[in-house]
C-alpha cells in the first residue's frame, strides 16, 4: 500500500519564479494538508484541502495557493519565490474522520525546494 | 493552541529503554496528546496518541500523568533506527492542523 507520494523530491528555482509541488494522498485518504519546514525547525502548517476546498489556512501569504483534484491529489503553488521560501515542503493526508483529534496523519517524504 | 515543552536533545544507549518527557501544563480536557517522530531526510511519522489512559502500540508506549499536565513517550529498547526528532503535539477537534514545536532530538549510541 503506497503511502503519501510527493514530486519532485528536489527542486531548484530562481528568485521571482513560480513553482508547483504535487502530492498524492495515501489510498483511502481524502484530506490533504501542506506544511513548510525550514532547516532545523519543526514543520509549519500552510493549509488543508478537503472536498476540493481550502478548509483551513495557516499564517502564510497569498503567494501560497493550492488545489485539490477530484481524485484527492493536491498541488501547492508558490508565486514570486523569495530566498526565504527555501525549505522542505511536506504533504500529509488523512481519511474522512482523520481530522478529528483521535486520528493521526500520514506524511510524505517531502519536496526540498531551494531558491537561488 | 495549548503548548508543549520538550528537552532539545537526549542521548541513549542502544538496546536500553528511552523515556522522552513532554510538559503541557495548559492542556484542556478535550486535547489529545500526539507523538510524531521525524527521521533524517523523512517526513514526520505518527507514533502514538492518547487522551487520559496509558497507551501501547508496536512502536512505543505513552504514559500520561494523572493530571494530564505531562506525558512520557517510552521506547522500550532503543535501536540506531530510532535516532530522530520526536515531537509532542496537542490536538483537539477544533483545529485540523498539527502545531509542531522544536521537538527532542534523540541520539542513540551503539
Amino acid at each position: 500500500d503506497a503511502g503519501v507520494t510527493q514530486s519532485p523530491t528536489h527542486l531548484i528555482k530562481t528568485r521571482g519564479q513560480q513553482v508547483t509541488l504535487r502530492c498524492s494522498p495515501k489510498s483511502g485518504h481524502d484530506t490533504v494538508s501542506w506544511y513548510q519546514q525550514a532547516l532545523g525547525q519543526g514543520p509549519q502548517f500552510i493549509f488543508q484541502y478537503y472536498e476540493e476546498e481550502e478548509r483551513q489556512r495557516g499564517n502564510f501569504p497569498d503567494r501560497f495557493s493550492g488545489h485539490q483534484f477530484p481524485n484527492y491529489s493536491s498541488e501547492l503553488n508558490v508565486n514570486a519565490l523569495l530566498l526565504g521560501d527555501s525549505a522542505l515542503y511536506l504533504c500529509a493526508s488523512s481519511f474522512p474522520q482523520g481530522t478529528l483529534a483521535n486520528y493521526g496523519y500520514t506524511f510524505g517524504s517531502g519536496t526540498r525546494l531551494t531558491v537561488v | 493552541d495549548a503548548k508543549t515543552t520538550q528537552p532539545n536533545s537526549m542521548e541513549s544507549n542502544e538496546e536500553e529503554p528511552v523515556h522522552l518527557p513532554c510538559n503541557h501544563s495548559t492542556i484542556s480536557g478535550t486535547d489529545y496528546i500526539h507523538w510524531y517522530r521525524q527521521l533524517p531526510s523523512q517526513g514526520p511519522e505518527y507514533v502514538i496518541h492518547g487522551l487520559t489512559s496509558n497507551v501501547n502500540n508496536r512502536m512505543a508506549s505513552l504514559a500520561i500523568a494523572e493530571d494530564r499536565k505531562s506525558s512520557t513517550l517510552i521506547l522500550h529498547r532503543a535501536t540506531l533506527r530510532d535516532a530522530a526528532v520526536y515531537y509532542c503535539i496537542l490536538r483537539n477537534n477544533a483545529g485540523n492542523m498539527l502545531t509542531f514545536g522544536g521537538g527532542t532530538r534523540l541520539m542513540v549510541k551503539p
